[in-house]
């Protein structure tokens, strides 16, 4: 079956420090692949995504390549900042298995100047 | 603009009582979904319908209804034989038919709390 497996938070890290959020996944076919942040009290919004295998997404300083080889989507970021502070979700889309979105537990993430 | 509209904001049940909670997109898709979050936990796929007066039952369906009468609206009800409804509700979009476009838009969620 479909899953998306992330990395354990709370991740708490100082401004400006290098953010890498490790993302996997199990798939059959050729799933499309995202990340979504949400702050507190408010509703999931779409930071990137990619949709086949070398793709690389990008937003806000923010990028993930997805990596057929390794079944992996890991998000990075240069330099963090207090605004990034926030809970990360990876999901993945399948055709293949009734047009559904399977979404990671989510990483927390925190920032401190 | 463009979106998906969730009331209310914050919703309390007492013990037995039935709660329909709204969800409204203006965005024209075809699927809609709603997704239960707790407390430092991902989300769960409560019901899903990809198309006017069809829908599918999610993971955690026992507890809750839908309707889907118009592409406009989805709401959900909670009903009585939920009986840990304390959640974080989101309701979500996608323009549906498994086009490679896919993404989800979400609303801004229901805080439902138990009296």
């Amino acid at each position: 079956g479909n899953s998306v497996t992330q990395m354990e938070g709370p991740v708490t890290l100082s401004e400006e420090a290098f953010l890498t959020i490790n993302c996997t996944y199990t798939a059959t076919g050729y799933p499309s692949l995202f990340w979504y942040v949400q702050y507190p009290g408010e509703g999931l919004q779409l930071l990137l995504k990619a949709t086949k295998a070398d793709d690389k997404g990008s937003n806000k300083g923010f990028e993930a390549t997805y990596r057929k080889e390794t079944t992996s989507f890991h998000l990075e970021k240069g330099s963090v900042q207090v605004s990034d502070s926030a809970v990360y979700f990876c999901a993945l889309f399948s055709q293949n298995t009734g047009n559904q979105f399977y979404f990671g537990t989510g990483t927390s993430l925190t920032v401190i100047p | 603009d463009g979106g998906i509209t969730q009331s209310p904001k914050y919703l309390f049940r007492k013990e037995g009582q039935n709660v329909t909670l709204s969800c409204e997109q203006n965005l024209n898709h075809d699927a809609m979904y709603w997704y239960r979050q707790d407390p430092g936990q991902g989300l769960r796929l409560i019901y899903y319908s990809q198309i006017v007066n069809d829908f599918q039952k999610g993971d955690i369906a026992e507890g809750y209804s839908v309707s889907r009468e118009k592409k406009e609206s989805f709401p959900l009800t909670v009903t009585s034989a939920q009986k840990n409804p304390t959640a974080f509700y989101l309701c979500a979009s996608s323009i549906g038919g498994g086009s490679f476009n896919e993404k989800l838009f979400f609303g801004s969620g229901t805080q439902l709390s138990v009296l």
